[in-house]
């Protein structure tokens, strides 16, 4: 366990479904991140909250739609996709002082778009 | 602006054999230099970081060495185990509350 805590795991879900990915950190963090992470691609930076505020969004399609309700929790509300929107989702969180600790990710949600 | 480059993987290697994955960066300043390690079907792990030149990083039985005049930040082991079957992930962080940047990435396959 890593102290980010990532569910579902698993997530299955037809192109017309509305589902959620959950995020939840409890270390104290002030910044969380969520990357997409497809096979034989890098690591793609999909948003970046720092103090529950948006302060990155790289050219994600709005059928992703980020929510940070508190500096604990993180959500990334899905609709409409497609199926190469079929990865494994990674939430990440750090505390201010990225370059002495890093970062602590999740588990990740492996999603499949059908 | 700032990057990371990797060896390509994967990398195919026997057991008890000694791994090195190189890492190059480019970026202004002094940043800090990290491995994460990612085993199959998880996120990614913190294995080791470095701060300052000439700092060395060490955890289960890896290292890695600041080398600020040739900006690198190699990964080894010098005997490496099944279990190390894995991605690992060279990053850097250019400022003190700047994001990661990561690399590409190399598998490593370790064979009985």
């Amino acid at each position: 366990e890593t102290g980010v805590t990532q569910t579902p795991r698993h997530l299955v879900m037809g192109m017309t479904n509305k589902k959620s990915l959950k995020c939840e950190q409890h270390l104290g963090h002030n910044a969380m991140y969520w990357y997409k992470q497809s096979a034989k691609k890098p690591l793609e930076l999909m948003f970046v909250y720092s103090l529950e505020e948006r302060v990155e969004n790289n050219s994600v399609p709005s059928r992703f739609s980020p929510e940070c309700p508190n500096s604990s929790h993180l959500f990334l509300h899905l609709h409409t996709l497609q199926p190469e929107d079929s990865a494994l989702y990674l939430c990440a969180s750090s505390p201010f002082g990225v370059a002495i600790y890093g970062y602590t990710f999740g588990s990740g949600t492996r999603l499949t778009v059908v | 602006g700032n990057s990371v480059t990797q060896m390509e993987g994967p990398v195919t290697l026997s057991e008890e054999a000694f791994l090195t994955i190189n890492c190059t960066y480019t970026a202004t300043g002094y940043p800090s230099l990290f491995w994460y390690v990612q085993y199959p079907g998880e996120g990614l792990q913190l294995l080791l970081k470095a701060t300052k030149a000439d700092d060395k990083g060490s955890n289960k039985g890896f290292e890695a060495t600041y080398r600020k005049e040739t900006t690198s930040f190699h990964l080894e082991k010098g005997s490496v185990q099944v279990s190390d079957s894995a991605v690992y992930f060279c990053a850097i962080s250019p400022r003190s509350w700047g994001k990661l940047q990561f690399g590409a990435g190399t598998q490593v396959v370790v064979t009985p």
